[in-house]
């Protein structure tokens, strides 16, 4: 089993939608959970981190729940430019970070 | 701005070639790391550094080795390159400071073996 499990997509949706991914992690003892973007033929880029709290940024919401072991990253009003692969990242401590392998996103007009 | 440059964003390799990716940062950061990407895999850790002369095995180590010689610069090394080695090469640096698990990647080096 991966250690972090995201859905690959594409998920398609139309400018102004609401999109919500969800990553699921296996190891329990993973402390901090982050989500990266990576736009085609390009580097990933660190988009925001993600607290039990929450963490909101703009149009983009992050949320982590420990207890079912699972993130969500939650996408309002998603722009042309918002197309994209995201990528659900988790680490157990230190700078090691373990990727997913990505969710692809699609916004249409 | 951080920068992070990979000394070359293509690359053709015969089987058995013993082959050197670049990285460069300048940051002055401390750890600096090489991935490989694969579709549907995504990103694998293969080393890490965390000091100059310090390296650490990632996931995949195997096949590969590294230098770090000076702080700015990470070195991968293909000691007689396969063709399942062919993949893209991500190098990223991070900084022990702010910003501790953000990590800034370079544009990547796309290396096929032949």
């Amino acid at each position: 089993r991966k250690e972090v499990e995201q859905d690959p997509g594409p998920f398609n949706v139309p400018e102004g939608a609401t999109v919500a991914f969800n990553c699921t992690y296996s190891n329990s003892a993973s402390q901090s959970f982050f989500w990266y973007r990576q736009d085609c033929r390009k580097e990933p880029k660190l988009l925001m981190s993600v607290y039990s709290s929450g963490n909101e940024d703009g149009r983009f919401t992050a949320q982590l729940n420990r207890a079912s072991q699972y993130i969500s990253l939650l996408i309002r009003d998603s722009k042309l430019s918002d197309s994209a692969t995201y990528l659900c990242v988790s680490s157990g401590g230190g700078n090691k970070l373990t990727f997913g392998t990505g969710t692809q996103l699609k916004v249409e007009l | 701005d951080v920068k992070v440059t990979q000394s070359s964003r293509y690359l053709v390799k015969r089987t058995g070639e013993k082959v050197f990716l670049e990285c460069v940062q300048d940051m002055d950061h401390e750890n600096m790391f090489w991935y490989r990407q694969d579709p549907g895999l995504g990103l694998r850790l293969i080393y890490f550094s965390y000091d100059v002369k310090m390296k650490e095995k990632g996931d995949i180590p195997e096949g590969y080795s590294v230098s770090r010689e000076k702080k700015e610069r990470f070195s991968l090394i293909l000691e007689s390159a396969s063709t399942n080695q062919t993949s893209m090469y991500l190098c990223a640096s991070s900084s022990l400071g702010q910003g501790i698990y953000e990590q800034y990647f370079g544009p990547g080096t796309r290396l096929t073996v032949t």
